[in-house]
C-alpha cells in the first residue's frame, strides 16, 4: 500500500540547516508530483515546495523561496528538503504529499506522510 | 497567487446538522479546487477533488459545488467524526503554486 515517511526533522538554531526526507513506497516518484506542505503550531496548511514527476521543475513558496530547495534520488524512491538559513517562523510540522496528473490535469493530493516537526529556537 | 478567503473560520453544530463550509477564490479553476479534513495530530485528508467529485472512500454525505468564484463544502447530516478542521485548496497555474485557505473548525455545540 501507498505509504510515505517523513524524517529528520528537530531543534535546530536560528540560521542553521536541516534536511528533511520522505521515503515513499507502494509507488515510484516517477509518477508522481511530490510536495512538502507546512503547518506552523495551532496555524493553517501552507504549500511549500513541489518537485516534478519527472524532476523537470520545481516550485517554491515566495516564503521560502532562495533558502529551501526540494530534491529527490529516485534510486531511494526519497524525497528530500534542504532547509537552508532557517528563520524561527519556520518552525512547523513538515509534511510530504503527492499529486498525480490525469489526462492532462493536475490532482489533488491523495496521500500524505504523518508529518515531521522542525523547531527553530535558539 | 490565487487568494483564498474561507468561511467560517468556526463554527458550532450538532450531530445531525446540515452544515455549509464557503471559499471565495482571487481565480476560479473548477477543474482543481479541492477540499481537506483534517484531524488534530493527523495529516490531513482529501475529500472533494475537481470542485464536486468524492475522492475514494469518502461518505456520500460530503458534496462540493461551485459557482464562478464561489466553492461550497456541505456535509448533509454531521456525524461525530466530522468533527475536525476543513481546508480548501486551489492551485495557481504558470508558475505553479498551491494555496490553501485559512481552515475552518468544526466544533461540538
Amino acid at each position: 500500500q501507498v505509504q510515505l515517511v517523513e524524517s529528520g526533522g528537530g531543534v535546530v538554531q536560528p540560521g542553521r540547516s536541516l534536511r528533511l526526507s520522505c521515503a515513499a513506497s507502494g509507488f515510484t516518484l516517477t509518477t508522481y508530483g511530490m510536495h512538502w506542505v507546512r503547518q506552523a503550531p495551532g496555524k493553517g496548511l501552507e504549500w511549500v515546495a513541489v518537485i516534478w514527476h519527472d524532476g523537470s521543475n520545481k516550485y517554491y513558496a515566495d516564503s521560502v523561496k532562495g533558502r529551501f530547495t526540494v530534491s529527490r534520488d529516485v534510486s531511494k524512491n526519497t524525497l528530500y528538503l534542504q532547509l537552508n538559513s532557517l528563520r524561527a517562523e519556520d518552525t512547523a510540522v513538515y509534511y510530504c504529499a503527492r499529486h498525480r496528473v490525469r489526462g492532462g490535469i493536475i490532482t489533488p493530493f491523495d496521500y500524505w506522510g504523518q508529518g515531521t516537526l522542525v523547531t527553530v529556537s535558539s | 497567487d490565487i487568494q483564498l478567503t474561507q468561511s467560517p473560520a468556526f463554527l458550532s453544530a450538532s450531530v445531525g446538522d446540515r452544515v455549509t463550509i464557503t471559499c471565495r477564490a482571487s481565480q476560479g479553476l473548477r477543474s482543481y479546487f479541492a477540499w481537506y479534513q483534517q484531524k488534530p495530530g493527523r495529516a490531513p485528508n482529501l475529500l472533494i477533488y475537481a470542485t464536486s467529485t468524492l475522492q475514494s472512500g469518502v461518505p456520500s454525505r460530503f458534496s462540493g459545488s461551485g459557482s464562478g468564484t464561489e466553492f461550497t463544502l456541505t456535509i448533509s447530516s454531521l456525524q461525530p467524526e466530522d468533527f475536525a478542521t476543513y481546508y480548501c485548496q486551489q492551485l495557481n497555474s504558470y508558475p505553479f503554486t498551491w494555496t490553501f485557505g485559512q481552515g475552518t473548525k468544526v466544533e461540538i455545540k
